[in-house]
Formats: C-alpha cells, structure tokens, sequence
C-alpha cells in the first residue's frame, strides 16, 4: 500500500523560528492531507491539498505540492511552543475515504 | 464535523487478559474505522466497520484477536482480546469526512 514518509523524523527549533516538514510519497494521489497529533492524542486535520493544487494556506501554516516530484512540504511560520507536536501527511489515491499515513514528524518548539 | 468520544481514555491490563474500547460519534455514519499506533509509529488501520455487517480486516489483523461491533450507527467496540506486552498502543477510531477523516482522543492500552 502507499505510504507517505516525513521528513525530518524529528525537528527542535526556538519559538518564532519557522518549521520545516516534508513528506515523499510512491504513487499518484487524489489528494494528500496533514494531521497533527499532541502526545498521545488523536489526530486533528490540519490541511488538505489536492493533486491539481500547488500550494495552499491556512493561518500560519502553507503546504506545497510537487506532484512530478512526488512531494509535500508543510511550513509553519512563527512557530509557537503550543506547536510542539508529531506531524503526519496521508495519502489519498482516490476512491476511498482511508489514507495511508506516514512515520511522522516530531516537532519540539522550545519556548 | 464529527465529535468522537472514545472510553476508556488509558488503561493498564495484565497479560492474557482482554479489554473492550468504545467509540461514539455525535452523528450517523456508515463506516467506522479502527486504527493502531505503537509506539513510535504511524497509524495503521485494523479494520473498517459497517453497521449491519462483518468488519472488514486488513492485512495481519484477525476478527478473533480484535473482535468488533457496530450495533447502530453511532457506536463501535473494539476488543483486544488476549493481550501479549506486543499490544500496548494507541488505539483510535476515526470516521470519514468529505476528504477527510475525524479521529477519536484515542485510548492508550499499557499490557504487563
């Protein structure tokens, strides 16, 4: 099955820094999504991006799409410690409401 | 939206002994889904649930080791029955959103 992988698996930076995730995917996409996790938490959406779309932003965060590429980013701006959380992109490849999520980002922010 | 409320929240079982977690959804949904993440890893679907018919497991997952339940359209059980220490995670049921998906608080399983 198709899995999104992060990049980095870990990211500590300072509060007001910005933070930096990527994400790498095998297969083509309907869309692609990214979810935040606080410790031991469910999920929460954060964002969806879709295959014919670019980049896309909400509040103080923006993702980018290379679909050549086969990539994500998620950037989040002004990074406040309440960020501090794992970070996971899903894949979607279309057809069903079940995406394949990947290994996770684990962001520190350090107040 | 969907407001999903899982019990127990935590719990710490002995070995060879099985738990029962709830999921219930503020709303009507037909698919429920189970998911697992050990610690560490990602998410992985156990299974999906549809009320009125046999959950649907995935690869690696069996209906005698994590029995479900989907009596109506708001509630699901998961069992995991004889806990090995292999089966401490999270677990967490979600439904589906338009393109998206809404996941309980999760229920975080310790086995001795």
């Amino acid at each position: 099955s198709q899995q999104g992988e992060e990049d980095p698996q870990a990211l500590s930076i300072q509060e007001g820094e910005n933070a930096t995730m990527n994400c790498s995917y095998k297969t083509s996409i309907n869309n692609l999504q990214w979810y935040r996790q606080n410790s031991g938490r469910g999920l929460v959406h954060l964002i969806l991006i879709r295959s014919n779309e670019r980049e896309k932003h909400s509040g103080r965060l923006r993702v980018t799409l290379d679909t050549s590429k086969k990539s994500s980013s998620l950037l989040i701006t002004a990074s406040r410690a309440a960020d501090t959380a794992s970070y996971f992109c899903a894949t979607d490849p279309g057809g069903s409401y079940i995406p394949t999520f990947g290994r996770g980002t684990s962001l520190i922010v350090h107040p | 939206s969907a407001v999903i409320s899982q019990k127990p929240s935590r719990d710490i079982c002995q070995r060879g002994t099985s738990l029962t977690i709830q999921c219930q959804v503020d709303s009507q949904v037909t698919m429920m889904f189970w998911y697992r993440q050990q610690p560490g890893q990602s998410l992985t679907l156990i299974a999906t649930a549809n009320q009125g018919s046999e959950a649907t497991y995935e690869s690696g997952f069996v209906i005698d080791k994590f029995p479900i339940s989907r009596p109506n359209l708001t509630f699901s059980t998961l069992t995991v029955s004889n806990m090995s220490p292999e089966d401490s995670s999270i677990y967490l049921c979600s439904v589906a959103g338009t393109d998206t998906q809404y996941f309980g608080p999760g229920t975080r399983l310790t086995v001795l």
